[in-house]
C-alpha cells in the first residue's frame, strides 16, 4: 500500500482564519513533505520532516506551521494567509530523507482558496 | 545542483497513438530519476524510477523510460495512449547530496479522439 491520505480535499477560508490541513500515512515511512503547487507550475517544496523532528524549512513565511504528531501524522497549520496563498497543498512520505535514494510518495492534495 | 528540463510545454497526441515526452537533467554524478504523472485536481502518481541498472525502465500504465547518459536524457514513451493519459507529466531528478526533488517545469498531455 503506498497510500498517502489528506483532508479536507477542498478548503476555503478568510484571511483572518485559523484552519488546519492534515496528512497520513501508514507506510512506515519516516519522513515526510509538505509542498505548494500552484496551477501549471511544479510543486514546491515548503517543509520535511524526518523522524518527527522538522529538519527543512524552505524559507516559508510563519503564517504556515508545520507538525509532526507522530510518525503517521503530519498538519500544516494555517493563520492569517493571504491570497496569494491559494495553491494546492501536497503531502509525501518516503522511507527516509535522503532525497536521492528514496521515492516519494504523494497524497491527493488540498486545494485551498483564501479569500 | 541538478536542474530538469522538460522541453515541451504541450502536447497533443491522437488516442491509439504513441507518446514520447522528453527530460533532460543536469547532473554531474548518476542521477535518480522519477516521472509523475497529475491528473487534474488530483496529486502525483509515480509512473516510474532509474537509479541503476538495466537502462529501460518499466512503469505502470503501460510507460516505459530509457536513461541515456550520453544525452543526459530520461525520456518517457508510451506506444499507444488512452484518454485517460490526459493529464500532465513531471520529469524529476534526486541527488544523494541534496535533500530536495528537482520538478521539471511539466508537459502538459492532451488527448484527441
Amino acid at each position: 500500500d503506498t497510500e498517502v491520505t489528506q483532508t479536507p480535499k477542498h478548503l476555503v477560508m478568510g484571511m483572518t482564519n485559523k484552519k488546519s490541513l492534515k496528512c497520513e500515512q501508514h507506510m512506515g515511512h519516516r519522513a515526510m513533505y509538505w509542498y505548494k503547487q500552484k496551477a501549471k507550475k511544479p510543486p514546491e517544496l515548503m517543509f520535511v520532516y524526518s523522524y518527527e523532528k522538522l529538519s527543512i524549512n524552505e524559507s516559508v513565511p510563519s503564517r504556515f506551521s508545520p507538525e509532526c504528531p507522530n510518525s503517521s501524522l503530519l498538519n500544516l497549520h494555517l493563520h492569517a494567509l493571504q491570497p496569494e496563498d491559494s495553491a494546492l497543498y501536497l503531502c509525501a512520505s518516503s522511507q527516509d530523507q535522503t532525497v536521492g535514494r528514496e521515492t516519494q510518495y504523494f497524497g491527493p492534495g488540498t486545494r485551498l482558496l483564501v479569500l | 545542483a541538478q536542474s530538469v528540463t522538460q522541453p515541451d510545454i504541450h502536447i497533443t497526441v491522437s488516442e491509439g497513438a504513441s507518446l514520447e515526452l522528453r527530460c533532460n537533467y543536469s547532473y554531474g554524478a548518476t542521477p535518480y530519476l522519477f516521472w509523475y504523472v497529475q491528473s487534474p485536481g488530483q496529486g502525483l502518481q509515480l509512473l516510474l524510477k532509474y537509479f541503476s541498472g538495466d537502462t529501460l525502465v518499466q512503469g505502470i500504465k503501460g510507460f516505459e523510460a530509457e536513461f541515456k547518459r550520453s544525452q543526459s536524457s530520461f525520456n518517457l514513451r508510451k506506444p499507444s495512449v488512452h484518454w485517460s493519459d490526459a493529464a500532465e507529466y513531471f520529469c524529476a531528478v534526486g541527488d544523494s547530496n541534496d535533500y530536495k526533488l528537482s520538478f521539471g517545469a511539466g508537459t502538459t498531455v492532451t488527448v484527441r479522439a
